[in-house]
């Protein structure tokens, strides 16, 4: 069946550490994001990319980095400058074509600092 | 000033009633796109219905509808014939035409801070 994967499902970070999230969709999706949702909150977007070899900054940037070296996979690492990385990490695709094309949703991966 | 706005952070509903969850947006962008998602509590996020901004009828989904009024900018979920597994936090959520020439968050969406259903039994 064609959809989001995100691994690992949980995560925990030692203070310092960087940790990769994965991200992995087989829907032929142009567009790909990353959200992050705090206890209580609703989404807010780190970083998408509409294609390949290229991806823009969203509204918390800070502390992470992606890369998108393949159509099918957007890593997501949270940096040691991420100084608060506790939260529920979203992935999310979308096909370019149509403005009420929704983003389809991976399970997430819950990040802890140990 | 938030750009959406849901005022029910949680709500009690009987089962087989329907129910509204309400959100209201702001935008000056005259083309925008609204959706609604569920998120139980596995953690997933399923994509319920859109309303685009210059749809003249209001968006239908099985027992999902949209009642869509645009001068008061709002877009309030209709869920009818309540059930045990509708139990859920919905978000509401907005995509802006202009976000995508912005850069800094250009061509995401928008969520509101949910709204966390309870059907009861």
């Amino acid at each position: 069946d064609g959809g989001i994967t995100q691994s690992p499902k949980y995560l925990f970070r030692k203070e310092g550490q960087n940790v990769t999230l994965s991200c992995e969709q087989n829907l032929n999706h142009d567009a790909m994001y990353w959200y992050r949702q705090d206890p209580g909150q609703g989404l807010r977007l780190i970083y998408y990319s509409q294609i390949v070899n290229d991806f823009q900054k969203g509204d918390i940037a800070e502390g992470y980095s992606v890369s998108r070296e393949k159509k099918e996979s957007f890593p997501l690492t949270v940096t040691s400058a991420q100084k608060n990385p506790t939260a529920f990490y979203l992935c999310a695709s979308r096909a370019r074509r149509g403005s009420n094309q929704p983003q389809h949703f991976g399970d997430g991966t819950r990040l802890s600092i140990l | 000033a938030q750009k959406i706005t849901q005022t029910q952070p949680g709500m009690f509903v009987q089962e087989k009633e329907a129910v509204t969850l309400d959100c209201t947006y702001d935008t000056s962008d005259p083309s925008y796109g609204l959706f609604w998602y569920k998120q139980p509590s596995s953690g997933e996020m399923i994509f319920l219905i859109y309303q685009g901004s210059y749809d003249q009828q209001n968006a239908t989904e099985g027992r999902y509808s949209l009642n869509f009024q645009k001068a008061r900018k709002s877009a309030n979920l209709v869920i009818s014939a309540s059930q045990l597994g509708d139990s859920a936090m919905y978000f509401c959520a907005m995509r802006e035409a202009s976000r995508r020439d912005s850069g800094g968050g250009a061509d995401g969406l928008t969520f509101g801070k949910g709204t966390h259903l309870i059907i009861q039994p």
